[in-house]
């Protein structure tokens, strides 16, 4: 069975410090791909970045970098440069390619709190 | 463009209500999804579209009643819900890998 581990509940960052925030994950599936989504208050879940299990590099977009050790089943998410509203909820998770659809499995999520 | 719409961003009910969410996308996505998500939790998928036929229903209450009419919008019929139905409801759409969110319904049953 997927699991998705994120063992830190709670996290603070000073603004604009870095921050690493934990992922680690189960499945037997030799092809599956990885997100971070980020959700604020307001709760819309916004995606953040993907790692495909054969993508050779580690995927990065703006601020986030996703640091993939397959080997060790983690994906960390780094955040540079912390703003303020980086403060949310940031969730990672797992996808499964189904026939003609993505089934996605979430962690429990850690709550980012950035101090001014 | 990657914007899912959903309405209405708020929804309070009573028990003995019928009332509908919907939501829409114009990306050309062929999948689409429901998710209800209870406070300090992540989302928990309920229902699968895939070509505008259901795929998946996670063993969600008969009282939630999904619709697709069209490629682009997927309804949820609700019924005779109970208080603890009471949440946040995510609809998603996905063509390749990347799942995109709506900005949530949240819905209240008194």
């Amino acid at each position: 069975a997927q699991k998705i581990t994120q063992t830190q509940p709670g996290m603070f960052v000073q603004e604009k410090e870095a921050v690493t925030l934990d992922c680690t994950y189960d499945t037997s599936d030799p092809s599956y791909g990885l997100f971070w989504y980020k959700q604020p208050s307001s709760g819309e879940m916004i995606f953040l970045i993907y790692q495909g299990s054969y993508d050779q590099q580690n995927a990065t977009e703006g601020r986030y970098s996703l640091n993939f050790q397959k080997a060790r089943k983690s994906a960390n998410l780094v955040i540079s440069a912390s703003q303020l509203g980086d403060s949310a909820m940031y969730f990672c998770a797992m996808r499964r390619r189904e026939t003609s659809y993505d089934k996605v499995i979430f962690g429990p999520g850690t709550s980012l709190s950035v101090i001014p | 463009d990657t914007e899912v719409t959903q309405t209405p961003k708020h929804l309070v009910m009573g028990m003995t209500n019928k009332k509908s969410l919907k939501c829409e996308q114009h990306m050309g996505h062929r999948a689409m999804y429901w998710y209800k998500q209870k406070a300090k939790k992540p989302p928990e998928l309920m229902f699968v579209y895939s070509y505008e036929k259901l795929s998946i229903n996670e063993s969600v209450p008969s009282r939630f009643s999904p619709e697709c009419p069209n490629s682009s919008l997927l309804n949820l019929h609700l019924h005779a819900l109970q208080p603890e139905d009471s949440a946040l409801y995510l609809c998603a759409s996905s063509q390749d890998y990347t799942q995109y969110f709506g900005p949530g319904t949240r819905l209240t049953v008194l």
